[in-house]
């Protein structure tokens, strides 16, 4: 299964962000993401397609519908850049997969 | 407070073997399922290796079958990644990361905790 992010994002401070996960059908799916600033290991900001963990900001929201999972980042700051993985389970395969990445670039 | 550290990582040349560790603290670790999940530099995220908390079944990516092998020791809190015929492509950031939920559905298992993982370079 292949999930496909566009490589790159860019947004003005205080606009909102989206980033897209591409898959068939994969609004039947589970999706999680994640954020990985630079030098730094992931961290989990969406489970479940529409799930924040604690401490993830509410700024941050998630939807999966169609082909198209979203990750949605409103008010953007200068700390959200970063890059960002969608990921889900391939149950025909038995493998994890993760998204190819978008790099979020601040203005 | 949770902590997971690998270590083991470092050169080595093509062909060759080396033996990935994760110390587990503040995780719970014998009752969650755990990964390995290794990034090229400059690259994406790979996962690269499953385990269930009892070690009853493991998965292995494609890229990576064969040779590779996750294991674990319950009673030291450790999950190790045995790579052998290490090839220039398997060069990257190694990350071992806790699967949570603990049980049910595979489709839910996100990666909630990472180390901060350890660098392995396969060159001659």
């Amino acid at each position: 299964y292949v999930l496909t992010q566009p490589p790159s994002v860019s947004v003005a401070p205080g606009q909102t962000a989206t980033i897209t996960c591409g898959g068939k059908n994969i609004g039947n799916k589970i999706i999680h993401w994640y954020q990985q600033k630079a030098g730094q290991a992931p961290v989990l900001v969406i489970f479940d397609n529409t799930e924040r963990p604690a401490g993830a900001p509410e700024r941050i929201s998630g939807s999966n519908s169609g082909n198209t999972a979203t990750l949605t980042i409103s008010r953007v700051e200068a700390g959200d850049e970063a890059d960002y993985y969608c990921q889900l389970w391939d149950g025909f395969t038995d493998h994890f997969v993760f998204g190819t990445g978008t790099k979020v670039t601040v203005l | 407070q949770e902590q997971l550290v690998e270590s083991g990582g470092g050169v080595v040349q093509p062909g060759g073997s080396l033996r990935l560790s994760c110390a587990a603290s503040g995780i719970n670790f014998t009752y969650f399922s755990m990964n390995w999940v290794r990034q090229a530099p400059g690259k994406g995220l790979e996962w690269v290796a499953f385990i269930l908390s009892d070690a009853s079944n493991r998965y292995h990516a494609d890229s990576v079958k064969g040779r590779f092998t996750i294991s674990r020791d319950n009673s030291k809190s450790t999950l190790y990644l045995q790579m052998n015929s290490l090839r220039p492509g398997d060069t990257a950031l190694y990350y071992c990361t806790r699967s949570y939920p603990a049980d049910g559905s595979y489709y839910r298992r996100r990666f909630d905790a990472w180390g901060q993982g350890t660098l392995v370079t396969v060159s001659s």
